[in-house]
């Protein structure tokens, strides 16, 4: 079956602009996770669904970044007037299992953000 | 707040050798363990795991300890290849995970 899918893969985005990022998981998965690497580093978790719910987003830098999942499968992370800082690779990861239970995630390829 | 600490950032290998990866966390509560292989502008992609309530599995050529106690866990690479060179991250979590800086794995023909 098909696997996570992220777009766009690329975003070049100038200094103060808003750009929204997609994540589609996969099907019938309920946890869904954004995680943020920047080059050469491990990715950082950013924020958690259970499905429509965010259960957390401890992990969100500023108040400029925001994420949802309002019907439970696909969802989007937007950063608001972006910052050069903010420039990374963006993953989305999806489970099957909610909950806090252990389990997989399976990533995205990811949407590589430059902001100049 | 929670944190993983892994070693070494780089690793040279030759062909056939063996290699080991580090890593130690530090938040009690993390009861699952993966290791992740990141190919140059790919995703990450799981090559083993380990639950807390284990001490060592074996997939073929890789194998993974953890050391609960210690908070340690270590990742072992036998008869290494050629295209098993990549970034190795590991992680440690419980719903979420935080992962490590990761390690460059070369091994040289």
């Amino acid at each position: 079956g098909a696997g996570v899918s992220q777009s766009p893969r690329y975003k070049v985005a100038k200094r103060g602009q808003d750009v929204a990022l997609r994540c589609d998981p996969i099907s019938g998965h309920v946890s869904l996770f954004w995680y943020q690497q920047a080059l050469g580093q491990g990715p950082e978790f950013l924020t958690y669904f259970q499905n429509e719910a965010q259960l957390d987003k401890s992990g969100l830098p500023s108040d400029r970044f925001f994420a949802e999942r309002p019907e439970g499968s696909v969802s989007t992370l937007k950063i608001q007037r972006t910052q050069q800082e903010d420039s990374a690779v963006y993953l989305c990861a999806s489970s099957l299992v909610a909950g806090l239970a252990s389990m997989e995630q399976y990533f995205g390829p990811g949407t590589r953000l430059t902001v100049t | 707040g929670e944190n993983v600490e892994q070693h070494p950032s780089t690793l040279s290998v030759q062909e056939g050798d063996s290699a080991v990866i580090k890593c130690t966390y530090s938040d009690s509560a993390s009861n699952y363990f993966p290791w992740y292989k990141q190919e140059l502008g790919k995703r990450p992609q799981l090559i083993i795991d380990i639950r807390s309530n284990v001490g060592e599995k074996k997939d073929q050529r890789i194998a993974v300890t953890l050391n609960k106690t210690a908070k340690h866990f270590s990742l072992h690479i036998t008869e290494t290849q050629p295209e098993d060179s990549a970034v190795y991250f590991c992680a440690a979590g419980t719903y979420k995970y935080i992962f490590g800086t990761g390690t460059r794995l070369k091994v040289l023909a």
